[in-house]
């Protein structure tokens, strides 16, 4: 069984703050990791679609790595704001993480 | 915008009832996959469909069934609903295994 791990469950920070969270996903047979962002009240939206090991990929201020090699992938979020706030979630062969809850306060 | 919807997006309804949940996507994804969340939960795989009148179960199993004869319709149903099926059953499609476009979701409560 396929396991997705994310870390921390939830990250509260102050606006202004830099900020990143881990997904950890199997390594072997790896086709591509999934980021999706998932405010309350709405839908998950996709982030980012990493494939190759090495991958940096950038949407405004957030951005993501990917080590396919050890089996992670980091998503950073330089400078904070409060619309940040939502559920980031990760997901390898369609099994997604339980998620990173971030609260970013005024 | 994701043009992918699904009706009812919350439901309160009694033991034994059977129900069914719609999930519709213009798009024209040949993909379209079915997940149940509980609070705090992950998103768990129930159900997954790769076009027209192919249907897989996911990694969780559920009571739940469901039918793929229309590219653009993919519905869940539960013949007989019980309160351990109270959940939020969400509703993605995609083209190949690219990126999943979800639907709104459906918070179900059964009494």
């Amino acid at each position: 069984i396929l396991n997705v791990e994310q870390s921390p469950q939830s990250l509260h920070v102050q606006e202004g703050d830099s900020t990143n969270f881990t997904c950890s996903f199997p390594s072997s047979n790896f086709y591509a990791l999934h980021w999706y962002r998932w405010e309350t009240a709405k839908s998950p939206e996709a982030l980012f679609v990493m494939t190759l090991n090495g991958d940096e990929k950038k949407k405004g201020r957030i951005s993501a790595t990917l080590n396919t090699k050890e089996g992670y992938s980091y998503l950073y979020i330089k400078g904070s704001q409060p619309e940040d706030s939502a559920t980031y979630l990760c997901a390898f062969s369609l099994i997604f993480g339980q998620g990173t809850t971030l609260q970013v306060k005024p | 915008e994701a043009d992918i919807y699904q009706t009812p997006r919350y439901l309160v309804i009694g033991t034994g009832k059977k129900i069914t949940l719609e999930c519709s996507q213009t798009m024209g994804h040949d993909k379209m996959y079915w997940y149940q969340q509980d609070p705090g939960m992950e998103l768990h795989l129930i159900h997954y469909s790769y076009g027209v009148n192919s249907t897989e179960k996911g990694d969780l199993s559920s009571e739940s069934t469901v039918s793929r004869i229309r590219t653009e319709h993919f519905p869940l149903t539960l013949e007989s609903a019980r309160p351990s099926h109270t959940s939020q059953y969400l509703c993605a499609s995609s083209v190949a295994v690219d990126e999943q476009f979800f639907g709104p979701g459906t918070r179900l409560t059964v009494l």
